[in-house]
């Protein structure tokens, strides 16, 4: 079946440790992006890539890094220059140009990070 | 600015009776989607339902409708014959274009729904 799949589950970081989340999708879907989940505000953009090599920041981006070196792969980077890293971080795509945007996304089922 | 503003954030159902959870949006494009999302304890994102703002009839799935109002920037979400497995936090999201393939789904707080039995 397709789908999104993030690893691990759960995650600690150490203060002034970076850590990777990873996200792969199996959907052939162009779009992919990554949320963080707060409680009692919602759901943040961090960054989001249309294609492989291109990425842009959402509304979030600061201490966060990401890359797209294939379509399939999407993992996203905590950098010890994020402040409040402990979160629910959630991976998403969409299919991309040429294809209904109607649909929304098809989201994986999260990393919890925590600093420890 | 597109923002989206759940004003409830827990409600409370007895199982089998009907709940409303209400959503509005402040957007000044004419042509826009608008979604609930469900998420359960496990935390997984499932889509409920999804409106075409181009559509003046509301979208239904099975026991899950919405009462779409267009001029009031209105999205309220009906559940009918509540059932357990219905309690969950709901988001209700508006998706904008962001150029090319992608776009970018904006939510709300979202509404804590308790079915009691």
């Amino acid at each position: 079946d397709g789908g999104i799949t993030q690893s691990p589950k759960y995650l600690f970081r150490k203060e002034g440790q970076n850590v990777t989340l990873s996200c792969e999708q199996n959907l052939n879907h162009d779009a992919m992006y990554w949320y963080r989940q707060d409680p009692g505000q919602g759901l943040r953009l961090i960054y989001y890539s249309q294609i492989v090599n291109d990425f842009q920041k959402g509304d979030i981006a600061e201490g966060y890094s990401v890359s797209r070196e294939k379509k399939e792969s999407f993992p996203l980077t905590v950098t010890s220059a994020q402040k409040n890293p402990t979160a629910f971080y959630l991976c998403a795509s969409s299919e991309g140009t040429g294809t209904p945007i109607s649909y929304g996304y098809t989201f994986g089922s999260g990393t919890r990070l925590t600093v420890v | 600015a597109q923002t989206v503003t759940q004003s409830q954030p827990e409600m409370s159902v007895q199982e089998a009776e009907t709940v409303t959870l209400s959503c509005t949006y402040d957007t000044s494009e004419s042509d826009y989607y608008l979604f609930w999302y469900k998420q359960p304890p496990s935390r997984q994102m499932i889509l409920v339902i999804r409106q075409e703002a181009y559509k003046q009839q509301n979208a239904t799935e099975n026991r899950f409708s919405v009462n779409f109002q267009k001029a009031a920037k209105s999205f309220s979400l009906k559940i009918s014959d509540s059932q357990l497995g219905d309690a969950a936090m709901y988001f209700c999201a508006y998706l904008i274009p962001l150029g090319g393939a992608t776009n970018k789904l904006i939510f709300g707080t979202g509404t804590l729904l308790a079915v009691q039995p």
